[in-house]
């Protein structure tokens, strides 16, 4: 069974651009999560979807966005880069909302110059 | 407030020696607690969870209510345990997320 698979695998990206990152689930997963991980502050919650629906949002703002479809697959787009935006994007996928295993993708490098 | 915190960012032991890496949580509600493992160049997994009460790759971890506390323990290191290794609280609100501790680099030395 394919594992979680993020793409691109490494990005660069000028400050005041748009970025879209994609993840794929594992085949039957429906829960999709993103993470940013980042040397200062670690590995934060992004948000979640679930049956092509947002169900739960961490404290970031407004510029990073997400979206599943009806496949699971999902993305997320964060507009007006940022310096600060530059980290490691990880995806994981959940076979459901209150499945309690997650599985992590390798995550997309994001560089903002 | 919902809060993970692993005090050690760097605990380095010899190939053999028992190893313990602390976690403590913050959380007013039900806690459900797991240790992830990222080994060099390879994604984040999952390495055990409290309701299991399992043990995996010599790992254990219990869950202590009293002292919040979910430490991670193998009574004798191997080189290969040597990776990055996260405390993490499952919570939740509208639907459940995991928050991360920032973590602890594990490095067995020969």
């Amino acid at each position: 069974k394919a594992g979680v698979t993020q793409t691109p695998r490494y990005l660069i990206k000028t400050r005041g651009q748009q970025v879209t990152l994609s993840c794929s689930p594992i085949s039957g997963h429906r829960s999709v999560s993103w993470y940013q991980q980042t040397p200062g502050q670690g590995l934060q919650f992004l948000f979640e979807y679930f049956s092509e629906t947002q169900r739960n949002k961490g404290n970031f703002p407004g510029r990073f966005s997400g979206r599943q479809f009806s496949n699971s697959r999902s993305e997320m787009n964060v507009s007006t880069l940022e310096l600060g935006d530059s980290a490691l994007y990880l995806c994981a996928s959940s076979l459901a909302l209150s499945n309690t295993e997650a599985f992590f993708g390798q995550g997309t490098r994001l560089t903002v110059v | 407030a919902q809060r993970v915190t692993q005090p050690e960012k760097l605990l380095s032991v010899f190939k053999g020696a028992p190893v313990e890496l602390k976690c403590n949580y913050s959380y007013s509600g039900s806690p459900e607690l797991f240790w992830y493992v990222q080994y060099s160049r390879q994604r984040l997994q999952l390495l055990l969870r409290h309701i299991s009460r399992e043990s995996i790759k010599g790992f254990t971890a219990d869950l202590n209510k009293g002292e919040t506390s979910f430490h991670l323990k193998k009574p004798f290191a191997q080189e290969e345990d040597s990776a990055m290794y996260y405390c993490a609280l499952r919570v939740k609100d509208s639907s459940y997320k995991l928050i991360f501790g920032s973590g602890t680099r594990l490095l067995v030395r020969p």
